[in-house]
């Protein structure tokens, strides 16, 4: 089964707050996750990547999984107007990390 | 480094027309994707290339889309005939290799068949 689900939103917050956006995923064989931002009218991008379980920190940004409850999680600390973008979490499957499946994507506005 | 290049932007065509999309990857990338990205959906990959051979094309609707990627570089994505449900914004993506975790994603190509 391949399937990654992620709320739709949209997620509106103020600036300087933190961000939590979240997926979940049904195939306990899945071992990379990505997270992606798409700004309107453009192509995603890759954020943050992780392997297996446990955080991941850039700047800004901490992407987080944990396998034993197959949830999937992206933190955006003090955030700006400038991340009003569509975030996408995907994952590879069958075998290549090129065959990425997506989460529908979460709708952010970070208003100032 | 120039990104991946796609034409055309936008494209209104009516029903049981035909229509193509090109893409130009960043030089040197081996592995190419095209992907369709219906309004409020992620993406969805179409076909996967490696140079100019097909990898996956699962879920390519065959009976109407075809693509190919000659001399390993350039790739042209194809539907004839379209129907109203092929509205959506086509993606092409390059990466290194097969192997590699990270995609770079053209503009996209915004097709509307009304």
């Amino acid at each position: 089964q391949k399937e990654v689900e992620q709320d739709p939103g949209p997620l509106s917050v103020p600036e300087g707050a933190i961000v939590s956006l979240n997926c979940t995923y049904s195939n306990s064989a899945f071992q990379y996750f990505m997270w992606y931002r798409q700004y309107s009218r453009k192509g995603p991008e890759l954020l943050m990547y992780t392997y297996s379980s446990g955080n991941k920190e850039d700047g800004r940004f901490t992407a987080q999984v944990d396998k034993s409850s197959k949830y999937i999680s992206l933190f955006i600390r003090d955030s700006q107007p400038s991340d009003s973008a569509t975030y996408l979490c995907a994952t590879p499957y069958g075998g290549s990390q090129g065959n990425l499946i997506f989460g529908k994507g979460t709708k952010l506005s970070v208003k100032p | 480094e120039a990104g991946v290049a796609q034409s055309p932007r936008y494209k209104i065509i009516e029903k049981r027309q035909s229509v193509a999309f090109w893409c130009n990857p960043i030089s040197g990338h081996a592995t190419l994707y095209w992907y369709q990205q219906i309004l409020g959906q992620g993406p969805k990959l179409l076909i996967q290339f490696q140079n100019n051979g097909v990898v996956d094309d699962s879920q390519l609707p065959k009976d109407r889309f075809s693509a190919e990627r000659l001399k390993g570089v350039d790739s042209t994505l194809k539907i004839q005939p379209a129907k109203l449900e092929d509205s959506a914004v086509y993606l092409c993506a390059s990466s290194r290799s097969r192997s590699s975790y990270e995609q770079y994603f053209g503009p996209g190509t915004r097709l509307t068949v009304t």
